[in-house]
């Protein structure tokens, strides 16, 4: 399967605790998103990256998240002492300009509940 | 970036029948895309019109672009079960799609 992987798909955690998502794009993808999606909502945006690069960070994203992609490839979001307010679908993308569409793939989501 | 706002944010239909979905902005748009969620999964890519298009089609889908009145809509035609799922739609102001913004979107539901 050549698309946007996520792991893990679920992931149940008590309140405080650390938690780290991994995201690997489609391999010739230079960019790539961060999104979040809670139940009954659209994705919000939290983050993108142009190979290694963290170009944009939505204000969504406080102090207690954190994303890397340190080779330019796959990358990794942590969220550090977790709150109940951070259960949602975590959401990662990709895309090329050079393919010359605008069109993001995405990912299958890492679900995130916090108990 | 700026957001969609999807209508109706529902529909229900029966097989066989179309389905039309409205999107509206609020500023200038370079182009706007659609996108399709089904339940638990992560968003598919269906369709982009450029903000010089007026009518776009893919397959079964219809998209129209309006710039005067800062909306789009998206038919689905001959509907499936198989078209259940969430739209949305994310217009782009910059050209260069690094920020998309979604609204709630439409559920639609095809009754078989």
């Amino acid at each position: 399967d050549t698309g946007v992987s996520q792991d893990p798909r679920h992931k149940i955690t008590k309140r405080g605790q650390n938690v780290t998502f991994r995201c690997d794009p489609i391999s010739e993808h230079n960019r790539l998103y961060w999104y979040r999606q809670t139940l009954g909502q659209g994705p919000e945006f939290l983050t993108y990256f142009q190979n290694e690069a963290q170009l944009e960070k939505s204000r969504l994203l406080s102090d207690r998240f954190s994303a890397e992609r340190p080779k330019g490839s796959f990358s990794t979001l942590e969220i550090q002492r977790t709150e109940q307010g951070d259960s949602a679908m975590y959401l990662c993308a990709s895309s090329s300009r050079a393919s010359g569409t605008d069109e993001q793939f995405f990912g299958p989501g890492t679900r995130l509940t916090v108990l | 970036s700026q957001q969609g706002e999807e209508d109706p944010q529902a529909l229900s239909i029966q097989e066989g029948e179309n389905a039309t979905m409205n999107c509206s902005y609020k500023t200038s748009i370079n182009n706007l895309q659609w996108y399709r969620q089904n339940s638990g999964r992560g968003l598919v890519h269906l369709i982009l019109i450029r903000s010089n298009e007026r009518e776009k089609h893919s397959g079964r889908l219809r998209v129209t672009l309006d710039t005067s009145k800062k909306s789009s809509s998206l038919l689905i035609t001959a509907s499936r079960a198989a078209d259940t799922a969430s739209y949305f739609c994310a217009p782009d102001s910059s050209g260069s799609a690094r920020q998309l913004t979604f609204g709630s979107g439409t559920q639609l539901t095809v009754l078989p």
